[in-house]
């Protein structure tokens, strides 16, 4: 079974600029995460989808980050327009159970994308 | 405000020596509390989710214990390798929501 996975995996562009990641989550997952890692400090939530629906955004930082999921499959986190304090390596995980399931709800992580902004 | 704390932040380890880390976290709310390992560059890999106060788990050389009452859970490895060479993180979910909250984690490093 093919893991979450992320594009691009690193991706360096300049202050004022957009950039567009994706996720593609593990197949069949209904709920997909973003998550964000600012360096020395701990992954933090930035929101949460139920196939298609936003269930929780209040990790987002502002309105230069827009995410989506049309079609309740792959979702892209845009961030238009760059600012330096966005640099981070953003995760995406994906998870099959609903919440309060027996399994703890695991989340499958992806790789991350390493997002500079210079 | 939810934190979570782990520590030691950073370990220095020789191959062999066993070691444990301490994750502290919220204990009113507890739903679940998941421990990853995680190299750069890669996925972080789920070791254990844990829910059940007094849950021993363990996998391989690697094994936790959760306390739930009062908000902590150990993580522990026997006879260090340089291959578990990695950042733990521990991240905990309230009945509340969906969301993991992490901790910062601890960085260890198994020297030959």
């Amino acid at each position: 079974e093919a893991g979450v996975t992320q594009f691009p995996s690193h991706s360096v562009i300049e202050k004022g600029q957009t950039v567009t990641l994706r996720c593609d989550p593990i197949s069949g997952h209904d709920n997909l995460y973003w998550y964000r890692r600012v360096m020395g400090k701990e992954i933090k939530f930035l929101l949460h989808f139920v196939k298609e629906s936003k269930q929780d955004e209040s990790g987002m930082p502002n309105n230069r980050f827009l995410a989506e999921r049309t079609g309740g499959t792959y979702s892209t986190l845009k961030v238009q327009p760059a600012e330096l304090e966005d640099s981070g390596v953003y995760f995406c995980a994906s998870s099959q159970l609903p919440h309060r399931s027996s399994e703890g709800n695991e989340q499958f992580f992806g790789p991350g994308t390493r997002l500079t902004v210079l | 405000i939810l934190n979570v704390e782990q520590s030691p932040q950073s370990l220095h380890v020789q191959e062999g020596d066993s070691t444990n880390f301490t994750c502290s976290f919220p204990s009113s709310n507890f739903y679940a509390l998941h421990w990853y390992r995680w190299e750069t560059a890669k996925s972080p890999e789920a070791l254990f989710v844990m829910t059940l106060n007094g849950d021993e788990k363990k996998k391989g050389r690697i094994s936790a214990t959760l306390n739930t009452k009062e908000g902590y859970s150990y993580l522990y490895i026997k006879g260090s390798q340089p291959e578990d060479s990695a950042t733990y993180l521990c991240a905990y979910l309230s009945y509340n929501t969906d969301k993991l909250i992490f901790g910062t984690g601890t960085r260890l490093q198994v020297f030959p």
